[in-house]
């Protein structure tokens, strides 16, 4: 069962472009991350979100937490080449210790 | 954000020996970390969280004898794949949190032939 449904799994835009990921689930999370990883490398911390409905601004990249707290999203405005890599979310469950992953988005801008 | 460390970046080993995995957070002490594991193109997977002085928790299908996990200090934590098989052949990452943010180290590339 996967706790952390994010959509798309690929996605391959033109530069320019804007473009949303989401983040869904059933449960109530404490706090969500977004994260950023190159290949062959670790995942790097890009935010944290933990009020609903919580905004956050990363330059071209807004990120939204859910009013619920049990969904987020990743906007990208005007993509870049240099955008592209594998955007994940991950999030504590309400009441949980542990970190859980969603699948990946597998993010491709074209020149 | 903490900074976290790995050792070693890649390493090849043969099938049935073990191979151990060090993680280090350089400035800041973390009672807890945590072990992933990843597969090529997919997420990351939590294998264990480990705790200082105490025994690690695995996740379910984690097997505890094949995944040493050794958490001897606040700044180190290791991670010995025993008798390993060419199917341990991943990424395997720790990770530490400190408040609700989660810093990941850079990751061990474990190849077995």
């Amino acid at each position: 069962t996967q706790l952390l449904e994010q959509s798309p799994q690929f996605l391959s835009i033109q530069e320019g472009e804007n473009l949303t990921v989401y983040c869904n689930s059933s449960s109530v999370f404490s706090s969500l991350q977004w994260y950023r990883q190159e290949p062959g490398e670790g995942p790097v911390l890009l935010v944290t979100v933990v009020t609903g409905g919580e905004v956050k601004k990363l330059k071209r990249l807004t990120f939204q937490f859910g009013d619920a707290r049990k969904d987020s999203s990743l906007h990208i405005t005007a993509a870049q080449t240099g955008d592209t890599g594998l955007y994940l979310c991950a999030g504590v469950i309400q009441g949980a210790q542990k970190l859980v992953f969603g699948q990946g988005t597998r993010l491709t801008i074209n020149p | 954000g903490a900074v976290v460390s790995q050792h070693p970046s890649r390493v090849i080993c043969k099938s049935g020996t073990s191979v151990k995995i060090e993680c280090r957070s350089l400035d800041f002490q973390a009672t807890t970390m945590f072990w992933y594991r990843q597969f090529p193109k997919q997420s990351l997977m939590l294998m264990a969280t480990s705790n200082e002085g105490s025994k690690a928790t695995y996740e379910q299908g984690v097997e505890k004898d094949k995944f040493l996990i050794n958490h001897a200090s606040l700044t180190l934590s290791t991670l010995t794949v025993t008798s390993a098989h060419p199917e341990d052949s991943s990424f395997y990452i720790c990770s530490v949190r400190s408040g609700h943010e989660q810093y990941f180290g850079p990751g061990t590339r474990l190849t077995v032939t």
